[in-house]
């Protein structure tokens, strides 16, 4: 158990839908990162928060969105949805260290657009 | 263009047949080198990362190294529960960002 929690872990929804993604990391970790990963692309970097702010943002559309929270937990709302979209969705979280950051992944939210 | 590329993609190994797994780097400037386990359906599992030139780190029968243009995963004596994808991934020196950039993986199957 990595420590980073995630829910829901599968979640089926229509074409044009929009669904919300919600990641709890580690204890004392400020920084959140979401990644796609779907059969064809590998493991994708969306966007990266830190304490509440937006960081660095990779390959994300703009029908994406995210946001952290005061409370650390974070969300990734997807809207206007098309089957492409389907994939496992990853959070992960860190803490800087002095000498670098280690970076734990949660078990990833199951998206299926039908 | 920065870019991480893992060989092979497949690999098949007998139990207790020792190997190693390739990384390959090309970033402007490497802050550090990080090596995942990853079960299917599940998310990826940390097991090294490596900072510098010349940095090794063991884990049980893992064995990660680092030079400046590539790193190796060496496996001895695997087991069937060895099997799995193992993803590199490479964290650049960029400002304040801390994101990964992963290859494509190696996947490994471990026959009894």
């Amino acid at each position: 158990d990595s420590g980073v929690t995630q829910t829901p872990k599968h979640l089926i929804t229509a074409t044009g839908q929009r669904v919300t993604l919600r990641c709890s990391p580690r204890s004392g970790d400020l920084s959140v990162y979401w990644y796609q990963q779907s059969l064809d692309q590998g493991l994708q970097f969306l966007i990266q928060y830190y304490n509440g702010e937006e960081r660095a943002k990779g390959n994300i559309l703009e029908r994406f969105s995210a946001q952290q929270f005061p409370d650390l937990h974070s969300e990734l709302n997807l809207s206007s949805l098309e089957l492409g979209d389907s994939a496992l969705y990853f959070c992960a979280s860190s803490v800087e260290g002095r000498y670098g950051n280690t970076i734990y992944f949660g078990e990833g939210s199951w998206l299926t657009v039908v | 263009e920065d870019q991480v590329t893992q060989s092979p993609e497949a690999l098949r190994l007998q139990e207790g047949e020792s190997s190693s797994l390739n990384c390959s780097y090309t970033v402007s400037g490497l802050r550090g080198l990080f090596w995942y386990r990853q079960d299917p359906g599940k998310g990826p599992e940390f097991l090294f990362t490596l900072y510098s030139a010349g940095e090794e780190k063991e884990k049980e029968r893992l064995k990660a190294t680092l030079t400046k243009k590539e790193s190796f995963l060496h496996i001895t004596a695997p087991k069937p529960e060895d099997s799995a994808t193992y993803l590199c991934a490479v964290q650049f020196r960029s400002g304040s960002a801390r994101q990964l950039t992963f290859g494509s993986g190696t996947q490994l199957t471990v026959l009894p």
